[in-house]
C-alpha cells in the first residue's frame, strides 16, 4: 500500500462547479498536513496547510480526518485558473511523504 | 518570500558525465531536499539535509550523492551519469518543525543522452 494515496483523475468540470478531492494517507501517526499545487512543467506551490479542525481560504476549504486517515481539498465556483494538479502532503518526523497527485481541468 | 533558486532549468548531458545540480535559499532555512518527479511516480526523495555538512539519504539514493558546506547551498551530484537519470529534479527547502511545509525552486529538468 502507497503511504499516500490519491485518485489521479482526470478531472474535468465547468467553471462554476464545486469539485473535492480525497487523499488517504497510510500512516496514523502522521503530525502534519498539506495540499500543494502543481501547474505543468512547473513546481509545486504551497496551497494550505490542513488543521485538524479544518480550514478555510476563501473558495478552498480542507478537512482532516484522522479516525479515517484521510484529508480533503474542496474547491468552491471552479476557476479556469484552478487547472493544475493538486498535491496531497503528509508528514511524520519532517519526513514528508507526496502523493502523486490528482490532475484538474476546468473548463469554460 | 522564500526564495529557493536551482542554478538551471534545463541541462541535457551525456551517459557518463559527471552532473552537479546546485541549488540555493534565502530564508536561512536549516532543512534542504532533492527529489526527482516522474510521471506516474510523484516526487521521490533523494537526499535531504538537516545541518551544514550533514546529509541523509532518502528512498532513492543510488547513483546520487549530495553536498552541503554552507546552510544556503545544497548541491546534488550524479556521479556518473546515467539515461535512466532523466528527469525532473527539484530542490526544496524548510524551517525546522513539523507544521513547516517545504518551498520548492523551479525545478531542473535534466535529459540524459
Amino acid at each position: 500500500r502507497k503511504e499516500v494515496e490519491q485518485d489521479p483523475g482526470p478531472f474535468n468540470v465547468p467553471e462554476g462547479a464545486t469539485v473535492a478531492f480525497n487523499c488517504t494517507y497510510s500512516n496514523s501517526a502522521s503530525q502534519s498536513f498539506f495540499w500543494y499545487r502543481q501547474d505543468c512543467r512547473k513546481e509545486p506551490k504551497l496551497l494550505m496547510s490542513v488543521y485538524s479542525s479544518g480550514n478555510e481560504d476563501g473558495r478552498f476549504t480542507a478537512q482532516l480526518n484522522r479516525a479515517s486517515q484521510y484529508i480533503s481539498l474542496l474547491i468552491r465556483d471552479s476557476k479556469l485558473s484552478d487547472s493544475a494538479t493538486y498535491l496531497c502532503v503528509v508528514n511524520f518526523n519532517n519526513d514528508m511523504r507526496f502523493g502523486a497527485g490528482t490532475r484538474l481541468t476546468v473548463k469554460p | 518570500d522564500v526564495k529557493v533558486t536551482q542554478s538551471s532549468r534545463y541541462l541535457v548531458k551525456r551517459t557518463g558525465e559527471k552532473v552537479f545540480l546546485e541549488c540555493v535559499q534565502d530564508m536561512d532555512h536549516e532543512n534542504m531536499f532533492w527529489y526527482r518527479q516522474d510521471p506516474g511516480l510523484g516526487l521521490r526523495l533523494i537526499y535531504f539535509s538537516y545541518d551544514v555538512k550533514m546529509k541523509e539519504k532518502g528512498d532513492i539514493p543510488e547513483g546520487y550523492s549530495v553536498s552541503r558546506e554552507k546552510k544556503e547551498r545544497f548541491s546534488l551530484i550524479l556521479e556518473s551519469a546515467s539515461t535512466n537519470q532523466t528527469s525532473m529534479y527539484l530542490c526544496a527547502s524548510s524551517q525546522t518543525g513539523s507544521n513547516q511545509p517545504q518551498h520548492f525552486g523551479d525545478g531542473t529538468r535534466l535529459s540524459i543522452l
